[in-house]
């Protein structure tokens, strides 16, 4: 059973800074690594997604992979208050048609 | 572009009723589709997927089945249900494995 860990949070970052969510996962043969927002009570969405170790930029959203050390992250620079949400990691559950594995996401609060 | 429809938004069902969510996705042929149900305090939980017509593969046992009567059409029901069955309920839908996409969910209180 693969398994995919997140600290819960809250994480408190204020506005301007630069937010950073960790995620760390059970499976070396993990290919594929996928961050999802979700504010309260509305569906996670997809914001990125990284194949490669090194860095993967989108806007003010940087993902970072090291396969060597199992550990994926999510940067958030330039924090703004609309940021505000829980993020998740998630893994494929065994490659292809099979779903994601999800962490329990990290709840990040932007201070204004 | 593709979209994907749940309904309804909310549902409040007393314990031992029967249960019938659907979800449909338009702009895509052939998608792969997925249940999820993410309870109180709890992270996302993988209950069916189906990669076609008629296809259904369970994740978790459970007093939930799936089916899949149409290409787009996925459906979760159940013939009664539990306390423990409230959540926040997901259907989700993939093409090629690059990221899901989650409908707009259906909230799920049993009485």
């Amino acid at each position: 059973q693969k398994e995919v860990e997140q600290n819960s949070g809250p994480l408190s970052v204020p506005e301007g800074a630069i937010a950073s969510l960790n995620c760390t996962y059970s499976d070396r043969g993990s290919q594929s690594f996928f961050w999802y927002r979700q504010y309260s009570g509305k569906s996670p969405e997809l914001i990125m997604f990284i194949y490669s170790n090194g860095d993967k930029e989108d806007g003010r959203f940087t993902a970072q992979l090291n396969k060597a050390s199992q550990y994926v992250s999510l940067l958030i620079r330039d924090s703004q208050p609309s940021d505000s949400a829980t993020y998740l990691c998630a893994v494929p559950s065994g490659g292809g048609a099979d779903g994601l594995t999800f962490g329990k996401g990290t709840h990040l609060i932007i201070q204004p | 572009s593709q979209t994907i429809h749940q309904w309804p938004a909310t549902l409040v069902q007393p314990v031992g009723s029967p249960l019938s969510l659907e979800c449909t996705v338009e702009g895509t042929s052939n998608p792969n589709l997925y249940w999820y149900r993410q309870a109180a305090g709890r992270g996302l939980q993988l209950l069916f997927y189906s990669v076609g017509i008629g296809q259904i593969s369970s994740e978790v046992p459970q007093n939930l089945s799936a089916s899949r009567p149409q290409d787009r059409q996925f459906i979760l029901s159940s013939k009664k249900l539990l306390l423990s069955d409230s959540g926040f309920y997901l259907c989700a839908w993939s093409d090629q494995g690059d990221g899901y996409t989650f409908g707009s969910g259906t909230r799920l209180t049993v009485v």
